[in-house]
């Protein structure tokens, strides 16, 4: 079955950038969403389509995808960024949707 | 504004049923469809299946097809995940989302649902 990989966790210093991977098959066909989940809240989109961000997502927000890899970057982190962060594709041949593992980001 | 309002917690015991809602405001209910996802405590995302309000066709994860059953009903703007039989593995929060192209863009705030004896 289809699987996407994520590290376990991320940590990065206020006003750094975070990087948070995402490892699949056939990202030139499958887009990458990502969701941002805080502790007791339901998941936020953050990004969609690989790289575009829904109304109100700050700029600071951005995606990537290339070959097997996808990519959340968070500029100039903040300790409200301090989350799960989730990857999902649609997997257009098997119409089922798949989500990474997740991903804590802490922020020191 | 798009909304999705789930129904409340559920405490039940091993073999009962269960029938939760997530109530939609602010949008074409027919025309979008509606997943439920799975998050059992301190884990990740699992998605469990989707319908489509327009003519119900309803599409599962297969780790779910025969444990639930997912509906709408369109005269309410409600989706509905419900079970026949709960096992105590069946604790966690269900929370149900609309399907916008391919991505999930609205969720519920989720539902609270343990089985214990």
């Amino acid at each position: 079955s289809y699987t996407l990989t994520q590290p376990p966790s991320v940590s990065v210093a206020p006003g750094k950038t975070a990087r948070i991977t995402c490892g699949g098959k056939n990202f030139d066909t499958n887009t990458v969403h990502w969701y941002q989940q805080k502790s007791g809240q339901a998941p936020v989109l953050v990004v969609y389509d690989d790289s575009d961000r829904p109304a109100g997502i700050p700029e600071r927000f951005s995606g990537s995808s290339s070959g097997n890899t996808a990519t959340l970057s968070i500029r100039r982190v903040e300790a409200g960024d301090e989350a799960d962060y989730f990857c999902q594709v649609w997997g257009l041949s098997s119409d089922q949707v798949v989500f990474g593992g997740g991903t804590k980001l802490t922020v020191l | 504004d798009v909304q999705l309002v789930q129904s409340g917690a559920e405490v039940k015991k091993p073999g009962e049923s269960l029938k939760i809602s997530c109530k939609a405001s602010g949008y074409d209910f027919s025309s979008f469809w509606i997943g439920w996802v799975r998050q059992k405590p301190g884990k990740g995302l699992e998605w469990m299946g989707i319908t489509y309000p327009g003519d119900s066709d309803t599409k599962y994860n297969p780790s779910f097809q025969g444990q639930v059953a997912i509906s709408a009903d369109k005269s309410v703007t409600t989706a509905y995940l419900q079970w026949s039989d709960l096992k105590a593995t069946d604790t966690a929060i269900y929370f149900c989302a609309r399907r916008n192209n391919l991505k999930f863009d609205r969720w519920g705030q989720g539902t609270q649902v343990t089985v214990s004896s």
